[in-house]
């Protein structure tokens, strides 16, 4: 069965500070690869994805994201947060189905960003 | 906003009450998703449809919920006789799907935060 695992739950930086997210997904097939940001009271939000092609996948707001398929990876980095960046982070993988290349999501359980000003 | 659309945005009943959420997608999308997202966790698959099918169910899905998409359109959720487990955000999301035109993402709306007390 398909899964996700966010290793950090709480991460908390100050501004300018690197980040990096980590992603670690279990599946034997081909997958798709997402990360959603949540910021306080909106809506999830795509970042950037993965379907094929280049790994280092670069999104929205200067993030990016490398998939490593030996390490089952889909880590997330942003070289300098901003107090912005302060939001809930979800990695989440889908298969094809149906003759679809985007079927149902399967969520980490996501990543609450702190960045202080 | 001809995002996805949810309502209500919150909703506090007691238990033992019957409650329903409405859903109303991007007007080109023929999937519409609904997950659950409890307190730090993060959204989990409950049922999705294409156009009017209902394609899948999760397991999470007792028989006291159910779902519809009457015209393809809209979608509505119903929970019957609500638990105090039943408190959570519920999300519904779309996206276009066929053989010829991938579509590489599914938007979210802002979800419907069901309280059971």
């Amino acid at each position: 069965a398909q899964s996700v695992s966010q290793h950090n739950h709480h991460v908390i930086l100050s501004e300018a500070a690197s980040l990096e997210l980590g992603c670690n997904y279990s599946y034997g097939g081909t997958v798709n690869l997402f990360w959603y940001v949540q910021y306080p009271g909106q809506h999830l939000q795509l970042l950037l994805k993965y379907f094929s092609g280049d790994p280092l996948v670069k999104g929205i707001k200067g993030f990016e994201a490398e998939f490593i398929k030996s390490k089952f990876s889909f880590n997330l980095r942003k070289p300098s947060v901003q107090w912005s960046d302060t939001a809930e982070y979800f990695c989440a993988l889908s298969v094809a189905d149906r003759g679809s290349t985007l079927g149902r999501l399967y969520f980490g359980r996501g990543t609450q960003l702190t960045v202080w000003p | 906003d001809t995002g996805v659309s949810q309502n209500p945005r919150h909703k506090i009943t007691k238990r033992g009450q019957n409650v329903t959420f409405r859903c109303d997608p991007i007007s080109e999308h023929n999937r519409l998703y609904w997950y659950r997202q409890t307190l730090g966790q993060g959204p989990e698959f409950l049922t999705y449809f294409q156009n009017e099918a209902q394609l899948e169910k999760s397991r999470l899905l007792s028989d006291r919920f159910s779902a519809e998409r009457p015209k393809g359109s809209f979608s509505t959720l119903e929970i019957q006789r609500t638990e105090q487990g039943d408190s959570a955000m519920y999300l519904c999301a779309s996206s276009f799907s066929n053989r010829v035109r991938r579509n590489t993402e599914a938007f979210f709306g802002q979800g419907t935060r069901l309280t059971v007390v």
